[in-house]
This record gives structure tokens, sequence and C-alpha cells, in this order.
């Protein structure tokens, strides 16, 4: 079975500072697809990135990125240029392809907060 | 474009009491529909999800079930609430297929008493 592990269960940056949110996962699959949602106080969950595991690329959007590293399993978040607004829980998810379905196994989440 | 919907936002139900919460999507057809559960502090966990009307898969056993009666409908049911049930209850949708992102509706927050 698919797991998630997020081993960071807080974090804190400086406003306008860069910060780096791990997500490690396991499966047997070789073609999948990941994501990092964004959970803020309203709770609200929030799609920030998604990844094709066959794709090499790092996939970016604005002043988020991913570090997808394949044989390690690794699916890292890079926030830059921080910002209030990006305090929240974020959570790291996994989708495979096996199966249509679509169903996303989320990690626990890491709290970041963002100080002025 | 889509638009997600769910309510109430809020409810207190005592233990032992019905329960139905509703998920309605806008601005797409035929999505495959989720329920997910985020107890305090932890993940969200997968309920039940459905690829089409009438057709529900269930994840995880408990006294808690899902309908689809119309294609953008879900609704998540229980006869007799139990403490254990209380959480932060989210409704998703996706485009049919793989490799769809997932998109949440506000949530429910339910509280037994």
């Amino acid at each position: 079975a698919q797991t998630v592990t997020q081993s960071q269960p807080e974090m804190s940056v400086q406003e306008a500072e860069t910060v780096t949110l791990s997500c490690t996962y396991d499966t047997s699959e070789s073609n999948y697809y990941l994501f990092w949602y964004k959970q803020p106080p309203s709770r609200q969950m929030i799609l920030v990135i998604r990844q094709e595991a066959y794709k090499q690329q790092n996939a970016t959007e604005n002043r988020f990125s991913v570090n997808f590293q394949k044989a390690a399993k690794s699916f890292s978040l890079k926030i830059s240029d921080s910002q209030l607004g990006d305090t929240a829980m974020y959570f790291c998810a996994f989708m495979g392809w096996l199966g249509s379905q679509g169903n996303l196994i989320f990690g626990k989440g890491t709290k970041l907060s963002v100080k002025p | 474009s889509q638009t997600i919907h769910q309510w109430p936002a809020t409810l207190v139900q005592p233990v032992g009491s019905p329960l139905s919460l509703e998920c309605t999507v806008e601005g797409t057809s035929n999505p495959n529909l989720y329920w997910y559960r985020q107890a305090a502090g932890r993940g969200l966990q997968l309920l039940f999800y459905s690829v089409g009307i009438g057709q529900i898969s269930s994840e995880v056993p408990q006294n808690l079930s899902a309908s689809r009666p119309q294609d953008r409908q879900f609704i998540l049911s229980s006869k007799k609430l139990l403490l254990s049930d209380s959480g932060f209850y989210l409704c998703a949708w996706s485009v049919l297929g793989v490799g769809g992102e997932q998109y949440f509706g506000p949530g429910t927050r339910l509280t037994v008493t």
C-alpha cells in the first residue's frame, strides 16, 4: 500500500525568506502523481502544485516549486519570498496511476507559520 | 467555472441522532466525487468515492454511508452518530480518469455531543 510521510509537524519562517517542506512516499508503481495542498485557517483545501512522475522537470507555480527525486521517493515543496498569507497547513498527497478513481493518499501535514 | 458547495457549514448533533451532509458540484458533468474526514491534528482520510450515479465505493468500514442520487450530488449519511464521528468533513470532485487533481469544498464541521 502507498504511504505518504511528512516528517516536519511544524515549521516557521520569517516573511520574505525561503522555506522547504519535506515529503517522502512509498509506492511500487512507476507512474503516479504528486500534489501539495494548502489548508489555511479557513480550512478550505487549495491545490498548490502538481507533479507527474514521468516528467523529470520539477513543477513550478509562481513562488512555489518542488524538488522531485523519483529514485529517493522524495517530493519537497519550496516556498520563496514567504508571505503572511502562506501561513497554513500543507499536505503532501499521492495519486497512483493504477485504478482510474484517482484516490488521493495524504500525509499528516506540516503546519507552517510565517512571521512578520 | 466549476464550484462545489457543502452544507451545512457547522453541525452539532447528539450521539445516536441521524446525519445528512450534502455536497453539490456545478459547472461540470460526470465528475468523480469524494468524501474525506479530517480529525483534529490529523490528515485527510478518504471515506467514500463515486465514479457515477449510484456507484459508491467505501474505503473505511464505519457507521457512515454515502449516496449519489444525481450526477453532481453526493450525500453522506448516518443512522446513528457516534462520538468518534466528530470531525471536519470535506467533499471533493475531480474529472474522470487518472491524474486529475481534486478540488475541495469548504467543509462541514461536525461535533457529536
